[in-house]
């Protein structure tokens, strides 16, 4: 059974970059795929990227085109999420979620605040 | 791309059954089988409920199916229980390796 677990949560200043992670136990991104999906205070979900399983094809929302970097560390079955030139408006949840949809992380809050 | 457009909020009381829909586009819900529903409770995470349009995973109760038809797909609640209270988003794939997420409808169990 996949599980997935994220880093704690981030306070960050407009401007800066965060970096989230999703450790995967009991699975590979390799095999599974990899989304990840937002949340902003009080609203709905917001599909921001992911990388495809067996080719690792990276994608993103064309709203961040350009800001978000996504990527897997096979060695510790990490992914990782980078949001570069952060707006207040990126204040959110940001949960990871395995490319079916099935299986999520408990959720990272990221705090854009100056 | 637009997010998918749901009804804002549905109700019923226990027992009966209620539907939510789901519209979308002929690039989206009307293109693709992976049209997909999710259950949150509060400070909780998405559970997937329905995938596939209609498909189950294990330990989702047969009180939930998918449908869909054109561009508007579907999720009925039967025999709604207290605990299926929550907010329900659909998603479906959009090409190109994207997905698009609805806009969310809150159900309560009157």
């Amino acid at each position: 059974q996949l599980q997935l677990v994220q880093s704690g949560a981030e306070v960050k200043k407009p401007g800066s970059s965060v970096k989230v992670s999703c450790k995967a136990s009991g699975g590979s991104f390799n095999s599974y795929g990899l989304n990840w999906v937002r949340q902003a205070p009080g609203q709905g979900l917001e599909w921001t990227g992911g990388i495809t399983p067996i080719f690792g094809i990276e994608t993103h929302a064309q709203v961040f085109q350009g800001r978000v970097t996504i990527y897997v560390d096979e060695s510790t079955n990490t992914a990782y999420m980078e949001v570069r030139s952060l707006r207040h408006e990126d204040t959110a949840i940001y949960y990871c979620a395995s490319g079916a949809f099935d299986h999520w992380g408990q959720g990272t809050l990221v705090t854009v605040s100056s | 791309q637009s997010a998918l457009t749901q009804t804002p909020s549905a109700s019923g009381s226990p027992g009966q059954s209620v539907t939510i829909s789901c519209t979308g586009t002929s690039s989206d819900v009307g293109a693709s089988k992976h049209v997909s529903w999710y259950q949150q409770k509060p400070g909780k995470a998405p559970r997937l409920m329905i995938y596939e349009v209609n498909e189950r995973p294990s330990g989702v109760p047969d009180r939930f199916s998918g449908s869909k038809s054109g561009n508007t797909a579907s999720l009925t609640v039967s025999g709604l229980q207290p605990d299926d209270e929550a907010d329900y988003y659909c998603s479906s794939y959009a090409g190109s390796n994207d997905y698009v997420f609805g806009t969310g409808t809150r159900v309560t169990v009157l």
